[in-house]
């Protein structure tokens, strides 16, 4: 079955306390996205990624850290989580000029 | 800067009725435009989506409507039925060559519930 899978699901962690988010897709996509939704914001991009080893900032990349080493996987690094960065965040993967296609959403709460 | 906007943060309609959601654009780089529909606890799926090219795009009782010159758009469910109770996101992007369409940017998004 075509997916997208994140880990975890859920996770409840503290002030600076380095976490990673896992993405990974089996669709053998070219593109992937990290995004967060908060109320009354929407999904804002985080950061995404072309290919291997190409990322780039997206709307919101403050505080986060990607990487691609490979094609399938695309991990999300908050190397010192904040409050503010409790939020409900998505992978999604693509190819070029195609529709994204979305994780289920890890939520995060940071204390 | 919100550059997709979405004004109406909810709409309750009745069974059988159109449903019409608006969404707003600001950046005329933006030249493909999607509709996104997302249930609790999963993750937002494609509904269907407009190329600048054109003015309408219809999928079944899904038909999404592009003006350019007002730089807007929006989607109509006809008939609404009681599952399309969930929020829809408006999302838009702008072909860059280098990212074409790996960058979308969103709307807030509107809480559509179809009563029985």
């Amino acid at each position: 079955e075509a997916q997208v899978t994140q880990n975890p699901r859920y996770l409840i962690t503290v002030t600076g306390k380095k976490l990673t988010v896992t993405c990974s897709q089996n669709m053998n996509h070219e593109y992937m996205s990290w995004y967060r939704q908060d109320p009354g914001l929407g999904l804002r991009q985080i950061y995404y990624s072309m290919n291997v080893e190409v990322t780039d900032k997206g709307d919101v990349p403050e505080g986060y850290k990607v990487s691609r080493k490979e094609k399938r996987n695309f991990p999300l690094i908050l190397e010192s989580p904040s409050p503010n960065q409790t939020s409900l965040y998505f992978c999604a993967s693509s190819n070029p000029m195609e529709t994204q296609y979305f994780g289920p959403g890890t939520r995060l709460l940071v204390l | 800067d919100q550059q997709v906007k979405q004004n109406s943060p909810s709409l309750s309609v009745q069974e059988g009725r159109i449903s019409i959601l608006n969404c707003d654009y600001t950046n005329s780089m933006f030249d493909y435009f999607l509709w996104y529909k997302k249930y609790p606890a999963e993750g937002p799926t494609f509904l269907i989506s407009i190329s600048s090219i054109k003015d309408k795009n219809e999928d079944g009782r899904f038909t999404v409507f592009l003006n350019k010159s007002a730089k807007h758009l929006s989607l109509h469910i006809v008939p609404s039925q009681p599952g399309d109770s969930a929020v829809y996101f408006c999302a838009a992007s702008a072909f860059t060559g280098g990212t074409s369409y790996g960058k979308l940017t969103f709307g807030q998004g509107t809480i559509l519930t179809v009563h029985p």
